[in-house]
């Protein structure tokens, strides 16, 4: 199947400082991904959807200006936490999908942030 | 978006074939049923979809109800490797394509 490349796998940051997660689709283009977050015990939350070249379509409740996302290319999609604090660790996951009719969508192996 | 009905646990034996349900009562005509699964500390790992007819492929088996209102995903021989949360997943297709996660089943597998 295809193949989905996050990085980093973890990260440990100051509170206050911004952290950047990359998300690339390795043998296929992505027209579409989403950034997911999973708190422990908890299902996947969608964040937000990104189309190449075009803005981040946030889910209710998730602040844009916080959550920044960036999807210039059809391989590459980064999430940056903006000013992070220790509420914002959680478990990040993306997620691509190619094509618009409907497929199936494959998912990173995640980053785990963690703020301190 | 529509939503889906999944038993929080169900537990299997290895070499069984295992039957995770899925009640999705509200589902339109539009919507395709996907199934994901995710082990511990990974992102989820697509399963399988379809429409309307059963589905097969390498990892599983999709059975639809006639009246698309529930379907069943068939493990044919549990691992200890299947241990994961499934989703059920309604998914509207082209621009508006979405996938909503529940909060799934977890299967375990006792060897």
């Amino acid at each position: 199947g295809a193949v989905v490349s996050q990085h980093p796998s973890w990260v440990i940051c100051k509170s206050g400082t911004s952290v950047k997660i990359e998300c690339r689709s390795l043998d296929f283009q992505a027209t579409t991904m989403f950034w997911y977050r999973q708190f422990p015990k908890q299902s996947l939350m969608l964040m937000a959807t990104s189309n190449e070249g075009s803005k981040a379509t946030y889910e209710q409740g998730v602040e844009k200006d916080k959550f920044l996302i960036n999807h210039a290319s059809l391989t590459l999609s980064t999430l940056t936490v903006t000013s992070a604090h220790p509420e914002d660790s959680s478990f990040y996951i993306c997620s691509a999908r190619e094509g618009t009719v409907n497929t199936e969508a494959f998912f990173g192996q995640g980053t785990r942030l963690t703020v301190v | 978006d529509a939503k889906t009905t999944q038993p929080n646990s169900m537990e299997s034996n290895e070499e069984e074939p295992v039957h995770l349900p899925c009640n999705h009562s509200t589902i339109s005509g539009t919507d395709y049923i996907h199934w994901y699964r995710q082990l511990p500390s990974q992102g989820p790992e697509y399963v399988i979809h379809g429409l309307t007819s059963n589905v097969n492929n390498r990892m599983a088996s999709l059975a639809i109800a006639e009246d698309r209102k529930s379907s069943t995903l068939i493990l044919h021989r549990a691992t200890l490797r299947d241990a994961a949360v499934y989703y059920c997943i309604l998914v509207v297709g082209g621009s508006n394509y979405k996938l909503t996660f529940g909060k799934g089943t977890l299967l375990t597998v006792n060897p």
